[in-house]
């Protein structure tokens, strides 16, 4: 059973360029989260999705960002316009259910580059 | 609001020696507490969690945790340290009434010195 996967691993882009983020959940789980994490900081939660749904998307920023979790394939964290503010670790988890006990299993994560 | 405070962004102890990461929590309902590890380069693994259940939480690879409610703190320990314990650690809570916006902590790098 394969972990959760993000790709890309590493992503170097240019300022004002687009950023997409991939992830592919454990087989089973319905529910994904993104998280931020910058140098020296612990991880910031952005927003949580279940399959075509958003379910809360309080940490994410106003603009330029967007994530979606089709009925099929991966969830996807888009970044528009990309700023250097931008350049961070992305973390993606997933698990099979709600509950606030339940474990998430998090990916390796893509580390964005702004350049 | 919930908030978790780690204290001390570095850490350091001599292989074999105590292991003590501490962790406190701002919560205003009953939380869940969580410890998760980060290898350099990975994701983020379960330690260890806090569900109500024993306030002393054991985990994987000897550490435990224990859940204190007067002091509102949930310090992680493992008596003996391993060069392999070497990574970041991070504190986390969530609230009981649903959901999954888990907070995390900033995080305690530790070091272990041969």
């Amino acid at each position: 059973n394969a972990g959760v996967m993000q790709n890309p691993r590493h992503l170097v882009r240019r300022r004002g360029q687009e950023a997409r983020l991939r992830c592919s959940p454990m087989k089973g789980h319905s529910h994904v989260y993104w998280y931020r994490q910058l140098p020296e900081e612990g991880l910031k939660f952005m927003v949580y999705l279940q399959k075509e749904n958003i379910i809360d998307e309080s940490g994410m920023p106003k603009e330029r960002f967007s994530a979606e979790f089709p009925k099929e394939g991966p969830s996807i964290l888009r970044i528009q316009q990309v700023v250097r503010g931008d350049s961070a670790a992305y973390f993606c988890a997933s698990s099979p259910g709600a509950g606030a006990d339940t474990e998430a299993f998090f990916g390796q994560g893509t580390r964005l580059t702004v350049v | 609001a919930q908030s978790v405070t780690q204290l001390g962004s570095h850490v350091s102890v001599s292989e074999g020696a105590l292991v003590l990461l501490r962790c406190n929590y701002s919560s205003s309902v009953p939380p869940y507490l969580f410890w998760y590890v980060q290898y350099p380069n990975q994701g983020l693994q379960l330690l260890l969690k806090y569900t109500s259940a024993a306030t002393l939480v054991k985990g994987i690879n000897g550490f435990e945790a224990e859940f204190k409610k007067s002091e509102t703190s949930f310090h992680l320990t493992k008596p003996s340290a391993h060069m392999s314990d070497a990574a970041e650690y991070f504190c986390a809570v969530s609230k009981r009434d649903g959901g999954f916006k888990t907070i995390f902590g900033a995080g305690t790098r530790l070091f272990v010195k041969a």
